[in-house]
């Protein structure tokens, strides 16, 4: 059974970071693209940042490029979003999800002072 | 960037009742799209993927149809379970883009 657990959410001050984990398990990380996708409270769905399985090609959303990383470590099955220059804006459930197939339960990041 | 415009926002339905909701891309995406189903406080669930393809586990109420610039997410009869928001998600290039989200709601 895939299973995606994020973790590393809580509440930053604005201009603060955080580093959001995703350990993923039931299938072989190492052969899949990964995803972050945040939703703001009570908002649609956003596409935040993808990395392709080797690390090779990694994208970001216009409105968090130059502020989060994302990396991925395939020994420990397990994905990053390294979140920096926080903003209240950024305050969301942040989903890692398989491809588009699989999704964690989300973590809750709030940016409030 | 490609737009996803997905209608109606909100729909009002009763048991049993066919629902039919639609995304249009703003250019051709093959079909390269997804449709999600999401209850409050839980994780987005893939229920079709390439449009039309139903993803395991999924009841066969859920059908997708559309390639191109136009997609259909239909429910057959619709189900006490299926009231909930769903949204499309073209995949077919960078960035990904999901449609604004229909909540479907109890007449």
């Amino acid at each position: 059974e895939v299973q995606l657990v994020e973790s590393g959410g809580g509440l930053v001050k604005p201009g603060g970071s955080l580093r959001l984990s995703c350990a993923a398990s039931g299938f072989t990380f190492s052969s899949y693209s990964m995803n972050w996708v945040r939703q703001a409270p009570g908002k649609g769905l956003e596409w935040v940042s993808s990395i392709s399985s080797s690390s090779s090609y990694i994208y970001y959303a216009d409105s968090v490029k130059g502020r989060f990383t994302i990396s991925r470590d395939n020994a420990k099955n397990s994905l990053y979003l390294q979140m920096n220059s926080l903003r209240a804006e950024d305050t969301a459930v942040y989903y890692c999800a398989r491809d588009w197939s699989d999704w964690g339960q989300g973590t809750l990041v709030t940016v409030s002072s | 960037a490609i737009q996803m415009t997905q209608s109606p926002s909100s729909l009002s339905a009763s048991v049993g009742d066919r629902v039919t909701i639609t995304c249009r891309a703003s250019q051709g995406i093959r079909n390269d799209l997804g449709w999600y189903q999401q209850k409050p406080g839980k994780a987005p669930k893939l229920l079709i993927y390439a449009a039309s393809s139903l993803q395991s586990g999924v009841p066969s109420r859920f059908s997708g149809s559309g390639s191109g610039t136009d997609f259909t997410l239909t429910i057959s009869s619709l189900q006490p379970e299926d009231f909930a928001t769903y949204y499309c998600l073209q995949d077919y290039n960078y960035p990904p883009r999901f449609g604004q989200g229909t909540k479907v709601e109890i007449k």
